[in-house]
């Protein structure tokens, strides 16, 4: 079964909007966990890190004003796309990783964001 | 350069065939390695892991180069579910002490009848 669920799977929203992505550990206490961008053709993008009970670490580049993250609790994470632009549409995936192991990550089915 | 470089393909071979995709990382202290497949529109999913010495998973054998910071995939007698991409997966240690996954741009495969 799942051990990572995102919802939405897809949301169309337009621009000027927010829009909050849910990231929910099915299976276990993910004490740490990852948002990744994938646009069309490219590889998956770190966006970020977070650790439950600390603000989280955003890579180069990404503006955490405008991609706000909650590590509300061991078990769910959520992105905001704050203010939403065309540009943002992309396919959204989380990922966590179980406190055991320092590599093992379980990814999200996604969310495929459109702006219009 | 990209830290870790695929070639996209897209490699079309007929059923039956074998394939192999080639990686090279730039980060000499990577510490793991890993080949995932992304189906279409889906997440990645783990394909295996690649251990210094090779690892073999039944139709599927990784590789991996230290000294040349080369990883690869072979693929024997390919199926027309193995039509997918795959992403070769680096993970790089960073400060802080979370290490995080830096991907590949995947190398695209389409096996045919």
């Amino acid at each position: 079964g799942a051990v990572v669920s995102q919802h939405p799977s897809w949301v169309i929203c337009k621009s000027g909007t927010s829009v909050k992505i849910e990231c929910r550990s099915l299976d276990f206490q993910a004490t740490t966990m990852f948002w990744y961008r994938q646009f069309p053709k490219q590889s998956l993008m770190l966006m970020a890190t977070s650790n439950e009970g600390s603000k989280a670490t955003y890579e180069q580049g990404v503006e955490k004003d405008k991609f706000l993250i909650n590590h509300a609790s061991l078990t769910l994470s959520t992105l905001t796309v704050t203010s939403a632009h065309p540009e943002d549409s992309s396919f959204y995936i989380c990922s966590v990783r179980p406190g055991t192991r320092n590599y093992e990550q379980y990814f999200g089915p996604g969310t495929r964001l459109t702006v219009t | 350069r990209k830290e870790v470089e695929q070639d996209p393909g897209p490699f079309n071979v007929p059923e039956g065939a074998t394939v192999a995709f080639n990686c090279t990382y730039s980060n000499s202290a990577s510490q793991s390695f890993f080949w995932y497949r992304q189906d279409c529109r889906k997440e990645p999913k783990l394909l295996m892991s690649v251990y210094s010495s090779g690892n073999e998973d039944g139709r599927f054998t990784a590789q991996l180069n230290r000294a040349s910071q080369y990883i690869s995939l072979l693929i024997r007698d390919s199926k027309l579910s193995d039509s997918a991409t795959y992403l070769c997966v680096v993970n790089l240690p960073s400060r802080g002490a979370t290490n995080k996954l830096i991907f590949g741009t995947g190398t695209l495969l389409a096996v045919q009848p």
